[in-house]
């Protein structure tokens, strides 16, 4: 969605360091997530939000923290990535359970 | 047990054929259901949403059967461009999660 933007694309990074990546909505949509993506285990929920400084855990969150310090923007950060979160990160923005998600252009990160 | 299971497939059929997902879910409690599309390294796309009464749009029809826990999609006269990965994703009425399904791969064969 062209509402949706992801940074950066593309990260190849060293074991031990810290990562952040950033989703920037236009949609104004109050609830945003994070979401990786592995063969074999579909997409799972690392953290969401549901309002400016309101997030909680999703099923995969350990390793992971988020912040979002305004509607537009969800960071997540890997205080010190491993290469088990070598993986396809997808950010998502929604209005409500009955409103479907709507997807950034995801983020490939290689954890070396 | 995953909150939602389908078929991983892979499902290869020819151009003009009919093929049906069917996907299961976990909890009796939930309350919104879609089917996505995702081409190969792209992000899922709304396909369309499920309804109780079911629905369609153009080829592909959409159903819930909430007695046995699960929804389907149809498609219909298949194409080249409908290759591509189905997940089906729900949503449960205690929080705001939704939880996928990994996806049911579909090949269209001229």
């Amino acid at each position: 969605d062209a509402g949706i933007t992801q940074s950066p694309r593309h990260k190849v990074t060293e074991t031990g360091t810290p990562v952040t990546l950033r989703c920037h909505q236009t949609e104004n949509h109050r609830y945003m997530y994070w979401y990786r993506q592995d063969p074999g285990h579909g997409l799972r929920l690392i953290h969401y939000s549901y309002g400016v400084k309101d997030t909680d855990k999703g099923e995969v969150s350990d390793g992971y923290s988020v912040s979002r310090s305004k509607t537009e923007d969800f960071l997540l950060t890997l205080e010190s990535a491993t290469s088990s979160q070598t993986s396809v990160y997808f950010c998502a923005t929604g209005q409500g359970s009955n409103s479907p998600l709507h997807f950034g252009n995801g983020t490939r990160l290689t954890v070396t | 047990r995953k909150e939602v299971e389908q078929d991983p497939g892979p499902f290869n059929v020819p151009e003009g054929a009919t093929v049906a997902f069917n996907c299961t879910y976990s909890n009796s409690a939930s309350q919104s259901f879609f089917w996505y599309r995702q081409d190969c390294r792209k992000e899922p796309k709304l396909l369309m949403s499920v309804y109780s009464s079911g629905n369609e749009d153009g080829r592909f029809t959409a159903q819930l059967n909430r007695a046995s826990q699960y929804i389907s999609l149809l498609i219909r006269d298949s194409k080249l461009s409908d290759s591509a990965t189905y997940l089906c994703v729900v949503n449960f009425r205690t929080g705001n999660q939704f939880y996928f399904g990994t996806g049911t791969s579909l090949t269209v064969i001229p």
